[in-house]
């Protein structure tokens, strides 16, 4: 099947400081990716949708200055999110469709924790 | 809009009992069906699926069928073990909207020795 890698797995980073998530489509070329945030014991919630090469469309509420995406090539996606803090401490996970109207492969997510 | 609803959690069952989670849905059209099963500490995996009404995705010995009578696609699985325990998710997506998923809230389910 499919693989999407997300990497890192898990980070650590200080209040005030940008991280970058990576979501790479492995073995097919991958024109839309969907960036997903899932809180504790909670269900994932859809941030934004990237196609390669335009820019994302963001879902309500979901604050797009804080929260970059960047889809440069039908293999990886990056989620940078800036000037982080506690509260944004989460679970993201990647998802990668090849063609539009498919089904869309996982990444295993990232553990973000700001301290 | 579209939505999901799944049966609150946490499940708890002995091993071999007989597993159901329900799952119902809301959406325009003739939307795909899913679920997905999360691991401690993991993504998500694709667990079955199913694309038009009376399909019945199947996997594992899990099953559920796309009952667009009832607007269901209930989760069974007649004889659940330990390793079953994880957290499961309905999800559906439509035509148009390619891969945009949309979760239910998902069901902890823990299965005991």
């Amino acid at each position: 099947g499919a693989v999407v890698s997300q990497h890192p797995s898990r980070v650590i980073c200080k209040s005030g400081t940008s991280v970058k998530i990576e979501c790479r489509s492995l073995d097919f070329q991958a024109t839309t990716m969907f960036w997903y945030r899932q809180f504790p014991k909670q269900s994932l919630m859809l941030m934004a949708t990237s196609n390669e090469g335009s820019k994302a469309t963001y879902e309500q509420g979901v604050e797009k200055d804080k929260f970059l995406i960047n889809h440069a090539s039908l293999t990886l996606s990056t989620l940078t999110v800036t000037s982080a803090h506690p509260e944004d401490s989460s679970f993201y996970i990647c998802s990668a469709s090849a063609v539009a109207n498919t089904e869309a492969f996982f990444g295993q997510g990232t553990r973000l924790t700001v301290v | 809009g579209n939505s999901v609803t799944q049966m609150e959690g946490p499940v708890t069952l002995s091993e071999e009992a007989f597993l159901t989670i329900n799952c119902t849905y809301t959406a325009t059209g003739y939307p795909s069906l899913f679920w997905y099963v999360q691991y401690p500490g993991e993504g998500l995996q694709l667990l079955l699926k199913a694309t038009k009404a009376d399909d019945k995705g199947s996997n594992k010995g899990f099953e559920a069928t796309y009952r667009k009578e009832t607007t269901s696609f209930h989760l069974e699985k007649g004889s659940v073990q330990v390793s079953d325990s994880a957290v499961y998710f309905c999800a559906l997506s439509s035509y148009n909207q390619g891969g945009k998923l949309i979760f239910g809230q998902g069901t902890e389910l823990s299965v005991k020795p």
